[in-house]
């Protein structure tokens, strides 16, 4: 299996803050790297796939980057609408795994 | 538009079996290039990627779940059928379900609003 390490698992940031959440692979997994966020009660929403794409209809203060094993997500200018629980997925091998998540709280 | 939503029961028996079905719209299985998922995601904890089954009944599992599951199309066409055999009660879980593309990067692009399942006697 291919595991995903997050981090931070946890983070508190103000409206208006940038933060960085990172996603490392044990093993190379080019850009089949996908970014979720989800909301208490709900399905995650994808954000970015192939590592840096952006879904259609998600703001553009939503980044991602990276290739092979390290990969971040950025937010810039938080929102309030934001302060959720963000999970990475990578697909580049025959099973797919997800990060434990990185759950944004407001200061 | 494409939509996904999760059947089955709320409540199993711990070492009975779990089945569960994704009905969708939206899309064909049979097109071409598209997939079904299920992942699931325990009280609290993070998601955990179960099986997926491609257009082409090309079928995935999770290594160390595969010998539980059994993922197949549904009767209708417009079904995907998940099951779990010797359910426990670790296996309590909301139970989603996901359109995969199968070109690009293999993601989810949409999921359904899931499903609780809780395992106790």
């Amino acid at each position: 299996d291919i595991q995903m390490t997050q981090s931070p698992s946890s983070l508190s940031a103000s409206v208006g803050d940038r933060v960085t959440i990172t996603c490392r692979a044990s093993q190379s997994i080019s850009r089949f790297l996908s970014w979720y966020q989800q909301k208490p009660g709900k399905a995650p929403k994808l954000l970015i796939y192939g590592a840096s794409t952006l879904q259609s209809g998600v703001p553009s203060r939503f980044l991602g980057s990276g290739s092979g094993t390290d990969f971040t997500l950025t937010i810039s200018g938080l929102q309030p609408e934001d302060f959720a629980t963000y999970f990475c997925q990578q697909s580049y091998s025959t099973s797919d795994t997800f990060g434990q998540g990185t759950k944004l709280e407001i200061k | 538009q494409i939509t996904l939503k999760e059947s089955g029961p709320t409540l199993v028996k711990p070492t009975q079996a779990l089945t569960l079905t994704c009905t969708f719209s939206g899309f064909s299985l049979s097109a071409g290039e598209v997939g079904v998922g299920w992942i699931r995601q325990p009280p609290g904890k993070a998601l955990e990627w179960l099986a997926l089954i491609y257009w082409d009944d090309d079928k995935r599992y999770s290594p160390s779940l595969k010998n539980r599951l059994t993922i197949t199309k549904g009767t209708s066409k417009n079904q995907v059928v998940l099951t779990m055999t010797n359910m426990d009660p670790v296996d309590t879980a909301t139970y989603y379900c996901a359109h995969r593309l199968y070109s690009g990067f293999h993601t989810f692009d949409y999921w359904g609003q899931g499903t609780l399942v809780t395992v106790s006697s």
